[in-house]
Order: C-alpha cells, then sequence, then structure tokens
C-alpha cells in the first residue's frame, strides 16, 4: 500500500487567489513528480524533484512552481490561479534505487482536483 | 523521438468478454514498460510491469507481453467484471529522457453487466 497523500482533494476558489497543493510521501523516496491530468485523462508532467533542493520543469509549460525542502514534502503553488488552471493534479514518487521489485514504479496520491471560478 | 500511442476509447464491453487495449511505442532505446490503471474519483495504480523483451507482466487476471519486434505491450484480459471498470495507461520509460514515464493519453473502459 502506497504512502503518499494529498490534500485537499477537492478545492474550487476564486480567480486570483494564491493556493498551495500539499503532497507527502512517508515511504522516503527521493524523486517526487507532479502531473496535470485534463479532462481528456492524459497526464502531463509539470514538475518532479531528484531530492531535496532539486526541482525541474517538466514537459508540460506550467505558471505552477513547486519546492523540496524536506524528502516528503512537495508542494504546489500557483501564485494567482485563472480559470484555465482548473485541472486534476497528481502528485507521485518513487524509489531511486535500480534494483529489487519496485524498480522503475511510481506511487500516486488521490489526487486534488482544482476549480477555478 | 520516444513517444507512445494507445487505443483510443471509450471502450465498452459486455461482463466476461476478451479485452485488449493496444499500446505502441516508439524509441531509439529499449524501454521499461508499464500498465496504469486509474479507477473513478482515484489516483493512478501500477496494474503490471516489464523491463526485458518477451517479459510478460500480469496482476489481477491481465497480461501484457513486452514486444520488442513490434514495439508493443497490449493489455489483455479474458474475462473482464465490472469492478475493472476504469483508465487505463501505457507508460514506457525512457532512460534517455531521465528515467521519466511518458503516459498514454488513457483508454477508458466500461464493463456492463
Amino acid at each position: 500500500e502506497a504512502d503518499i497523500y494529498q490534500t485537499p482533494r477537492y478545492l474550487v476558489i476564486g480567480t486570483g487567489k494564491k493556493i498551495t497543493l500539499e503532497c507527502s510521501q512517508t515511504m522516503g523516496h527521493d524523486k517526487m513528480y507532479w502531473y496535470q491530468q485534463d479532462p481528456g485523462m492524459e497526464l502531463h508532467l509539470i514538475h518532479y524533484s531528484y531530492g531535496v533542493n532539486s526541482t525541474e520543469k517538466g514537459d508540460l509549460s506550467s505558471e505552477s512552481t513547486v519546492s523540496r525542502i524536506r524528502t516528503e514534502h512537495f508542494p504546489l503553488t500557483l501564485e494567482s490561479a485563472r480559470p484555465s488552471h482548473t485541472s486534476q493534479y497528481l502528485c507521485a514518487s518513487s524509489w531511486p534505487g535500480r534494483e529489487g521489485p519496485s524498480y522503475n514504479e511510481q506511487f500516486f496520491g488521490p489526487g486534488t482536483r482544482l476549480t477555478v471560478l | 523521438g520516444n513517444s507512445v500511442t494507445q487505443m483510443e476509447g471509450p471502450v465498452t464491453l459486455s461482463e466476461e468478454a476478451f479485452l485488449t487495449i493496444n499500446c505502441t511505442y516508439t524509441a531509439t532505446g529499449y524501454p521499461s514498460l508499464f500498465w496504469y490503471v486509474q479507477y473513478p474519483g482515484e489516483g493512478l495504480q501500477l496494474l503490471l510491469k516489464a523491463t526485458k523483451a518477451d517479459d510478460k507482466g500480469s496482476n489481477k487476471g491481465f497480461e501484457a507481453t513486452y514486444r520488442k519486434e513490434t514495439t508493443s505491450f497490449h493489455l489483455e484480459k479474458g474475462s473482464v467484471q465490472v469492478s475493472d471498470s476504469a483508465v487505463y495507461f501505457c507508460a514506457p520509460r525512457f532512460l534517455s529522457q531521465g528515467g521519466k514515464l511518458i503516459f498514454g493519453q488513457g483508454t477508458e473502459l466500461s464493463v456492463k453487466p
């Protein structure tokens, strides 16, 4: 059973608000990821991190920012939310090792469904 | 470049029908291959995986074989159940892209009783 948590599960806010989506994992994974899932279900990687103080942009450009001050915590922030940010946001983490049954596997949180009015 | 193409949905089947969801990839190397499943209102879960050619991944009655010659990783199940209704994602992992997963567009499966 994966131990990766996201809060809130659902969020409805007005345009211009600053929001932070929380993601935490208790598995000690070094690698963490944020995906944006559009209504057509396709997933797009928007941010990832290989460890503390490491953050990289993903394949899809995003106005959000992330930080990685602690191994277990990878929050995503939108400084000024817009309706175009309405989407489902999925956080994931993975083990950096090259061997073992969990090699390469990404564990996903339940997601945050964001609606910006 | 590296990419993945997945069979479009939605797919609607009757209970106990045979399921195939096609997945093909283009790659300069040999990726590891994964199938993830997303049940309604939940995040993604790993369904099965294969890390080298001719490997067969299996779980919960689902199977997929890593076919290097056709660059495919088709998902199959002999007899689907209503509880299999979900969205299925094929996801190669390319070392040349930092080891990140590249997700297919997802195939929605609906199984009717």
